[in-house]
């Protein structure tokens, strides 16, 4: 069925080393894309959004890249810190222009000190 | 600071009682939303509003009523009729409009628990 998913649930990293989070999407309507960043007893945090009209975009630390032709979103993080532990979250719009946004499971990212 | 203020962060509920979880943002956002999550899955929406006076039922509205009689203010009651209502509910806010899809923010939350 249509969903917004993650290939891996977990994912621990080294302080210091590159961070990579992977999403999959499957409702070819979606044209817009966005990360959340979601601390253990806290609402979701705003990280990074990108359109369909781009296939890469980039913020402080952090990279977002959409592979349309596989319906593949990731999230890169560089120099990953002990902050970044958190519950990571994608979230798609199926062509909705309403504001409404689907969200999959979320990985968690624990990072080593 | 400009933000949305979930209230309370915990809250308990007996059988048969309806509760109401308040959500207050400063943003001057068109739009509202209520989500429910439960442990390790994601974000189900509830209902939204995208205007004042005006909303819709998302994915699971059953057992949960709302409002929107202010632009600041979208409280969400979880009725009686929620038979499993034990969940961490969030509520955003968004621009709307001709600017197309905009991020959500959101509040910190409300943990309810049944007595």
């Amino acid at each position: 069925g249509e969903s917004v998913g993650l290939h891996l649930p977990t994912l621990s990293v080294q302080e210091g080393d590159n961070s990579i989070i992977n999403c999959a999407y499957s409702n070819s309507a979606s044209d817009y894309f966005i990360w959340y960043k979601q601390e253990s007893g806290k609402g979701p945090q705003f990280i990074i959004d990108i359109r369909s009209n781009m296939d890469k975009r980039q913020g402080q630390r952090v990279t977002v890249l959409l592979n349309k032709t596989v319906k593949h979103l990731s999230l890169q993080i560089a120099a990953t810190q002990p902050g970044d532990s958190a519950v990571y979250f994608c979230a798609e719009n199926r062509g909705s222009t309403l504001g409404r946004l689907y969200f999959g499971r979320g990985t968690q990212l624990t990072v080593w000190p | 600071d400009g933000g949305i203020t979930q209230s309370p962060k915990y809250l308990f509920r007996k059988e048969g009682q309806n509760v109401t979880l308040s959500c207050e943002q400063n943003l001057n956002h068109d739009a509202m939303y209520w989500y429910r999550q439960d442990p390790g899955q994601g974000l189900r929406l509830i209902y939204y509003s995208q205007i004042v006076n005006d909303f819709q039922k998302g994915d699971i509205a059953e057992g949960y009523s709302v409002s929107r009689e202010k632009k600041e203010s979208f409280p969400l009651t979880v009725t009686s009729a929620q038979k499993n209502p034990t969940a961490f509910y969030l509520c955003a806010s968004s621009i709307q409009g001709a600017v197309g899809n905009q991020p959500q923010h959101f509040g910190d939350g409300t943990r309810l628990s049944i007595l």
